[in-house]
């Protein structure tokens, strides 16, 4: 089982429309968690992270995790084509180590005009 | 605000070369510093990272070796390079260990 799963895609939404990322992680003592955005050729950027259970939400993004489901998602409202790019879930502070940044393979996502 | 540079951006090096590759961040103290690799397609890999100067934890045995001389600077070397060594290599900084890692422009790398 992989550390942090996320579904590779490519996820295509309309624009305007929601996205909705998923990624699961298997350490139940992970602490962090984080969602990067990363276009074609460039590196990663941060988008969002979360500590809590809940939901974080900073402009069109909502961050949500459950502990209890080790399950963390990212929806992002209004989407546009500029959002197209591969979405990289990460976390830490699991049992293997506390600065360990384990990441997921990406979900690529494409949103047509 | 903290800023975080990465030199070169590409790079075209013979196998058997050696290879330094510097990073360096701004506006901050004591940082978490990382080296990242990322081969064509692939997931992000940690190779180091730095809790301070002189301080360096390697997390994959190879023919690469990270450095701090200095606290907001980090560098990765090779003696010399392995066709395997190409990648897309990036830098990145935190505040702590558990605290969000920002990444560098990163720098594409190719072994001929």
């Amino acid at each position: 089982q992989k550390e942090v799963e996320q579904n590779s895609g490519p996820l295509s939404v309309p624009e305007g429309a929601i996205a909705s990322l998923n990624c699961t992680y298997s350490d139940r003592g992970s602490q962090s968690f984080f969602w990067y955005r990363q276009y074609s050729g460039k590196s990663p950027e941060l988008i969002m992270f979360i500590y809590s259970n809940g939901d974080k939400e900073d402009g069109r993004f909502t961050a949500q995790l459950n502990k209890a489901s080790q399950y963390v998602s990212l929806l992002i409202r209004d989407s546009q084509p500029s959002d197209s790019a591969t979405y990289l879930c990460a976390v830490i502070g699991g049992r293997k180590s506390s600065y360990k940044l384990i990441f997921g393979s990406g979900t690529r996502l494409l949103v047509r005009p | 605000s903290q800023t975080i540079h990465q030199w070169p951006a590409t790079l075209v090096q013979p196998v058997g070369s050696p290879l330094s590759l510097e990073c360096t961040v701004e506006g901050t103290s004591n940082p978490n510093l990382y080296w990242y690799r990322q081969a064509a397609g692939r997931g992000l890999q940690l190779l180091f990272y730095s809790v301070g100067i002189g301080q360096i934890s390697s997390e994959v045995p190879q023919n690469l070796s990270a450095s701090r001389p200095q606290d907001r600077q980090f560098i990765l070397s090779s003696k010399k390079l392995l066709l395997s060594d190409s990648g897309f290599y990036l830098c990145a900084w935190s505040e702590s260990s558990n605290q969000p890692q920002h990444f560098g422009d990163g720098t594409r790398l190719s072994i001929l």
